[in-house]
């Protein structure tokens, strides 16, 4: 089955640095990468997404990149605000096959003022 | 709101008590999930039901439940719990075989088992 790795667990910034997330995942056939931030408090809400027929993917401060070779994609965070501290899952699936999301672990990110 | 309820949002019980988590879903779609979030550890799924029918049962203790009576509604029955059961408890849904995949979650059931 799918097996999703995510890097770092923790990530400190300051206000108005990037930050990057980086995710690997094992099964070629996943062809969905869906990024969530979860609030405290809250379940995991999607932010954005790429499937495998796309590499670059943005929406204002949120961009995913996806190496479909390497079976790797990441999350980029450009300018980040105190409220982008939250914690964020990448997840992997196959749309087509109608496959559950496997996430990985997740990482908690921080951004101080 | 997601379009996904869960109750309750708080439960504490004693290993030899039995529960039962719901999930409610008014997004229409044909699938629903239950996943477990420790600490530390990615989301872990446990359940998917998908047509109604139950897709997948990832080596889940049979101590977890599930039951699924429409699209639209999903519980997870709870009985002789152990602490390490100790979570908390997502349920998602999404619609599959449209290629729109995007899982809605709800904001979880605390559980602790004393």
């Amino acid at each position: 089955g799918e097996n999703v790795e995510q890097h770092p667990s923790t990530l400190s910034v300051q206000e108005g640095d990037s930050a990057v997330i980086k995710c690997t995942y094992s099964d070629s056939a996943s062809n969905y990468f869906p990024w969530y931030k979860q609030e405290l408090g809250k379940g995991p809400q999607l932010i954005i997404d790429i499937r495998s027929n796309v590499g670059e993917k943005k929406d204002q401060r949120i961009a995913v990149t996806l190496n479909k070779t390497a079976k790797h994609f990441s999350l980029h965070i450009t300018e980040t605000q105190p409220e982008d501290s939250a914690v964020y899952f990448c997840a992997a699936s196959n749309y087509q096959a109608g496959t559950a999301l496997i996430f990985g672990k997740g990482t908690t990110l921080s951004v101080s003022s | 709101e997601t379009g996904v309820t869960q109750t309750p949002r708080h439960l504490v019980m004693g290993m030899t008590n039995k529960k039962s988590l719901k999930c409610e879903q008014h997004l229409g779609h044909n699938a629903m999930y239950w996943y477990k979030q420790s600490a530390k550890k990615p989301l872990e799924l446990m359940f998917v039901y998908s047509l109604e029918e139950r897709v997948e049962n990832n080596s889940v203790p049979s101590r977890f439940s599930p039951e699924c009576p429409n699209s639209s509604h999903l519980f997870l029955h709870l009985h002789t719990l152990q602490p390490e059961d100790s979570a908390l408890y997502l349920c998602a849904s999404s619609q599959v075989g449209r290629g729109n995949t995007e899982a809605f979650f709800g904001q979880g059931t605390r559980l602790t088992v004393v």
